[in-house]
């Protein structure tokens, strides 16, 4: 079946902008995340849903980040105001989750944010 | 401070050779896992180890976890060049599990 898959594959943005990363799950999976890659930094969690509502956003990294998942499926990260310093990719993961236990997260390719 | 510290960051070498990484921490993971990214994908899940001491192998891959489950490592035997790649340890600690803090990697290159 179908992976995660996200969109665009490649953004260029001036500062200042603002953008938004999209994601669309495994069918099925009710556990969304999204983590940042950055060179100096690694994979970094950045925030989890469970179906539409997000208990943890504690990796997001400042105000200007957002993010929303609408019918249990897709979601969309959104960066306000982008800075030099957000550029990265952006991973989005998905996972079954079954009487509170999550199972093993499937990653998407990322979206490669460039901020000029 | 970084949580979990993978060593070394990059290795490149010889068809055959044999290889370990390490993935190394002060604090106790409920779990750990290890994946490898290619370019331009996410990372793909090799093995979940889960018990401390615990020893798993996939192919020429074997994986352990140690004893108070703060580190692990990562062997492989007669490397070729299909396993190049970004190798990536990441631990779930108690209380959370599904939360994933990841080590920043360690870049695998086999030349044939």
């Amino acid at each position: 079946g179908a992976g995660v898959s996200q969109s665009p594959s490649n953004k260029v943005t001036e500062k200042g902008k603002d953008v938004e990363l999209r994601c669309d799950p495994i069918s099925g999976h009710t556990a969304l995340y999204w983590y940042r890659q950055s060179l100096g930094q690694g994979l970094e969690f950045l925030i989890y849903f469970q179906g539409n509502s997000a208990p943890d956003k504690s990796g997001l990294p400042s105000d200007r980040f957002s993010a929303e998942r609408t019918g249990g499926s897709v979601s969309t990260l959104t960066i306000q105001r982008t800075q030099q310093e957000d550029s990265a990719v952006y991973l989005c993961a998905s996972s079954l989750q079954l009487g509170g236990i999550s199972y093993e997260q499937y990653f998407g390719p990322g979206t490669r944010l460039t901020v000029t | 401070t970084q949580l979990l510290e993978q060593s070394p960051q990059f290795l490149s070498i010889q068809e055959g050779e044999n290889l370990t990484v390490y993935c190394n921490s002060s604090s106790v993971f409920s779990s750990l896992q290890w994946y490898r990214q290619e370019p331009g994908e996410g990372p793909v899940l090799l093995v979940t180890v889960v018990t401390g001491g615990e020893v798993k192998k996939l192919k020429r891959l074997t994986f352990q976890f140690g004893d108070a489950r703060k580190d692990s490592s990562l062997h492989i035997t007669a490397a070729q060049p299909g396993d190049t790649g970004l190798y990536l340890c990441a631990g779930v600690r108690g209380g959370s599990n599904y939360k994933l803090t990841f080590g920043k990697g360690t870049l695998l290159t086999v030349n044939p």
